[in-house]
């Protein structure tokens, strides 16, 4: 089975600095990865995905996420943040048909400090 | 287009109550799903719909049950209502070959 793990429950930095989200997974086969965003109370919003070709993938609100398959890895990164990205964010791994049934991490609570 | 929507927002139930969990979407997607989410865990798959006319059981389906009425909508119902399902519940949809798009969320309190 499928296993997800985001080893920061929370992570603050300060606004214009550098972030890096760090994701895990385990899963036998090719993976399809996913970063959601959820800000509180909200649902959630996918920021970028991996099915195959580049590992290096770019999604949306200046978010890019690298696959490192060696690694088993899949880093959020984003160069600048913002005070509206304060979140929460979760990685997941699709498994079954084309990455039907998704497995989340615990989530990565951010907060930006001014 | 309204996306995935959920009825209620917000519900009280009292221990051994029962009450049905509404989702729809307008987007024309096959796939259907039900996650709760719980603090520090994530979302946890209940049931989910690959196509109109199945379900199929997820990670924590025991307590629940699901409808898959037609194309558009997929409901989740709590027969008797227990303190250990209080949660907010997530319906997704998803685009074939995709990814799954979430509705708002229900915010349920077992007291």
């Amino acid at each position: 089975a499928q296993s997800v793990t985001q080893p920061d429950i929370h992570i603050t930095v300060s606004e214009g600095a550098s972030l890096e989200l760090r994701c895990n997974y385990s899963y036998g086969a090719t993976p399809y990865l996913f970063w959601y965003v959820q800000s509180p109370g909200q649902g959630l919003q996918l920021l970028l995905k991996y099915f195959s070709g580049d590992t290096l993938v770019q999604g949306i609100k200046g978010f890019e996420a690298e696959f490192k398959r060696s690694q088993s890895s899949f880093n959020l990164r984003k160069p600048s943040v913002h005070w509206s990205d304060a979140a929460e964010y979760f990685c997941a791994v699709g498994a079954g048909n084309a990455g039907n049934m998704l497995t989340f991490g615990g989530g990565t609570r951010l907060m930006v400090k001014p | 287009n309204a996306g995935v929507t959920q009825t209620p927002k917000f519900q009280v139930l009292k221990t051994g109550q029962s009450m049905t969990l509404q989702c729809a979407q307008d987007m024309n997607h096959n796939s259907m799903y039900w996650y709760r989410q719980d603090p520090g865990m994530g979302l946890r798959l209940i049931y989910y719909s690959a196509s109109e006319g199945t379900t199929d059981k997820g990670e924590v389906p025991n307590g629940y049950n699901v409808s898959r009425l037609n194309k558009r909508e997929f409901s989740l119902r709590l027969e008797s209502a227990a303190p250990s399902q209080t949660s907010v519940y997530f319906c997704a949809s998803r685009i074939a070959q995709g990814e799954q798009y979430f509705g708002p969320g229900t915010r349920l309190t077992v007291t």
